[in-house]
Order: structure tokens, then sequence, then C-alpha cells
């Protein structure tokens, strides 16, 4: 069974502090995204990765193949980080994404 | 990166009355788009796979007949929610995938997520 496994479900931080989501996926993929959800509803693609570490600002996502699992780093969080990160996956390129349940993310001032 | 709309943002109906949803690629053609509904506090959850110029693939559980999608353009696909009812309320999001390139770098296989929308059913 293809499954997307994030980690944790929730998290708070204080402003400023060093963030780490992960995700897990159970079989080879040809590339994973990082989304952001914001609590209006509206989805952000932040990054599109098949290998390596991407980096935008003070979001930073790195992914390992071999071991089947990726993850997206803010620095210096800012309270308007607060929305929901959603891992998804993309096994052939030609089928629909595998989503991840997200992580819930709340930065307090 | 590329834009994707959608319209209307939101929309409140009475039961029984049907909604349509557009979706838009703005600045490239999309062969594939995809429609996901949303409850609260749920994963977005893929109803169906539309591609242009012919019929969409519907996933197990969602009903064709109520949920319509056409695809008859590269940058345009609809959703509309057939005689709806108060159940139907939720979040509803396209996404299209962009398989060409553009100025010289491929975006392949990239998908790219539209605002929403939110359907509420009375």
């Amino acid at each position: 069974k293809n499954e997307v496994e994030q980690s944790p479900q929730n998290l708070t931080a204080q402003e400023g502090e060093f963030i780490t989501i992960n995700c897990s996926y159970s079989v080879g993929i040809s590339a994973l995204h990082w989304l952001q959800q914001h609590p209006g509803g509206g989805i952000v693609s932040l990054f599109m990765l098949s290998s390596g570490k991407k980096k935008h600002g003070r979001l930073i996502a790195t992914i390992n193949i071999q071991e089947k699992h990726s993850s997206l780093h803010i620095t210096a969080s800012h309270p308007r980080d607060s929305a929901v990160y959603i891992c998804a996956v993309d096994y052939s390129g030609n089928t629909p994404l595998v989503f991840g349940k997200g992580t819930r993310l709340s930065v307090i001032a | 990166g590329a834009v994707v709309s959608q319209h209307p943002s939101w929309v409140i109906c009475k039961s029984g009355t049907s909604v349509k949803i557009e979706c838009r690629s703005l600045d490239f053609q999309a062969t594939t788009m995809f429609w996901y509904r949303q409850f609260p506090k749920q994963s977005l959850m893929l109803m169906a796979t539309s591609n242009e110029g012919s019929k969409a693939t519907y996933e197990q559980g969602v009903e064709k007949d109520k949920f319509l999608i056409n695809h008859a353009s590269l940058t345009l696909s609809t959703l509309t929610v057939t005689s709806a009812h108060p159940e139907d309320s939720s979040f509803y999001i396209c996404s299209a995938r962009d398989h060409l390139a553009r100025e010289g770098v491929s975006f392949s296989n990239e998908q790219f997520f539209g605002p929403g929308t939110r359907l509420t059913v009375l």
C-alpha cells in the first residue's frame, strides 16, 4: 500500500525557533511536493523535489531517496508561518498525488 | 510559478440547486487537472482526474452523475455539483499539471493548485 506519513501532526513553536517537519513514504517516487495551506484554505506549492535539497528564503526542503524520507525546515519561524504543511508524493508522474495528513503548525509570538 | 484560478471563491446555494465551479490555468496549458474535496481539518481527497478532450476518471465512491466534470480546453475544467445537498458543503480545490516547457525550462509534472472554492449548501 502506498502511504505517506507525516510527523508531527501538530506543532507549536515560539517565534524564532527552528522547525522540522518530516515525511516518509513507502515506495519509490518520481517527485515529492511540500505544500502550505493557510486557514483561508488556499494551497501554495512550496517545493517539488526528486533529490537533494532546495532552499527558498527561510524554507529548506531535503529528500533522501534511499531512506524514502523528506524534511521541511523553517528557520527563524514567525507567526505568519502558522499553517498546515502537507507532504505529497508523485509516484509515476502520470498519477494523482498521494497526500500526507498534514502538520498543523502554530508559531506563537 | 504558474497560476491556477478558481471561480467562484465561495458560494452559498439552496438545497437542490446546481453549482458550477471553474478551474483555469492562466499562463500554461494543462492537459490534466485534478479535483479535490476537503472537509474541515481533514486531508485533501481526490475526486476525479480530468483530461482535456476525454471523460474524467472518478475515484471510487464519487458519483459521476452528481459531480459532472468537463475539460473542454487546455486551460479550463469545470466541476458541476448537481442537485446539491447540505452534505456536499465542502472546500473544493483543483490542481493543474504543467507538461510543457516554458522559456527553456521544463515544468514537467509539477502541479499548481487553485485557491479553492468554499461551497455551502443550505
